[in-house]
């Protein structure tokens, strides 16, 4: 089993903050993916990236695949009450079947 | 994309029982996922269940405990036997949606499972 580490664990900012959420592994993954899952639900996908150095952007959302692709980063800006959730990254090797999933790192947006 | 849902949501049981979760998907698909999710915690992947053989478990993972069916391309079955309060979690189905069977997946929502 490849780990995955996810810093912080938990995140409580103020709506209009920024932050940077950071999947760590000594592995090397042929593509990363971000989730989001809220209560009661199944995890969403947000992106997948699949490049050493990419960068990626949704709206407020900003993912870089790191140059080694053993790292990952999701940067918020100005984040908003409907941010609020468990995100969780998860990396594919190549030749695998599945996905290794990270830690996970459970935000809060407070209003 | 795929819709997928499971049956059913959430269940309270008793130790020493078996629960069996059903999970349909609404296109045909090679590959179905199946997690498990503790309280507060990250998903670990139980077994891969590809149509027509075994299930594939992981580490830590048995037939015995958690048998799997996979009859067609749009329906499998997991059966969490003899249960314990340990087995209290959320479990999750899941299908690869690209072309090499990983590359989204996309997943049901769940169904929470409390063991007394």
């Amino acid at each position: 089993t490849q780990l995955l580490e996810q810093s912080p664990q938990f995140l409580s900012i103020q709506e209009g903050e920024n932050l940077t959420v950071y999947c760590n592994s000594s592995s090397v993954f042929s593509s990363l993916q971000w989730y989001r899952q809220e209560p009661g639900e199944g995890p969403v996908l947000l992106v997948t990236v699949v490049t050493g150095g990419e960068v990626k952007k949704l709206k407020r959302l900003t993912f870089q695949f790191g140059d080694a692709r053993k790292d990952s980063s999701l940067h918020i800006t100005a984040a908003q009450t409907g941010d609020t959730g468990l995100y969780l990254c998860a990396g594919e090797e190549r030749g695998a079947n599945n996905l290794f999933f990270g830690t996970g790192t459970r935000l809060t947006v407070i209003p | 994309s795929a819709v997928i849902s499971q049956k059913p949501s959430r269940d309270i049981c008793q130790r020493g029982t078996s629960l069996t979760i059903q999970c349909q998907v609404d296109s045909q698909v090679t590959m179905m996922f199946w997690y498990r999710q503790q309280p507060g915690q990250s998903l670990t992947l139980i077994a891969t269940a590809n149509q027509g053989s075994e299930a594939t478990y992981e580490s830590g993972f048995v037939i015995d405990k958690f048998p799997i069916s996979r009859p067609n391309l749009t329906f499998s079955t997991l059966t969490v036997s003899n249960m314990s309060p340990e087995d209290s979690s959320i479990y999750l189905c899941s299908v690869g949606g690209g072309s090499g069977g990983t590359d989204t997946q996309y997943f049901g929502p769940g169904t929470r499972l409390t063991v007394l």
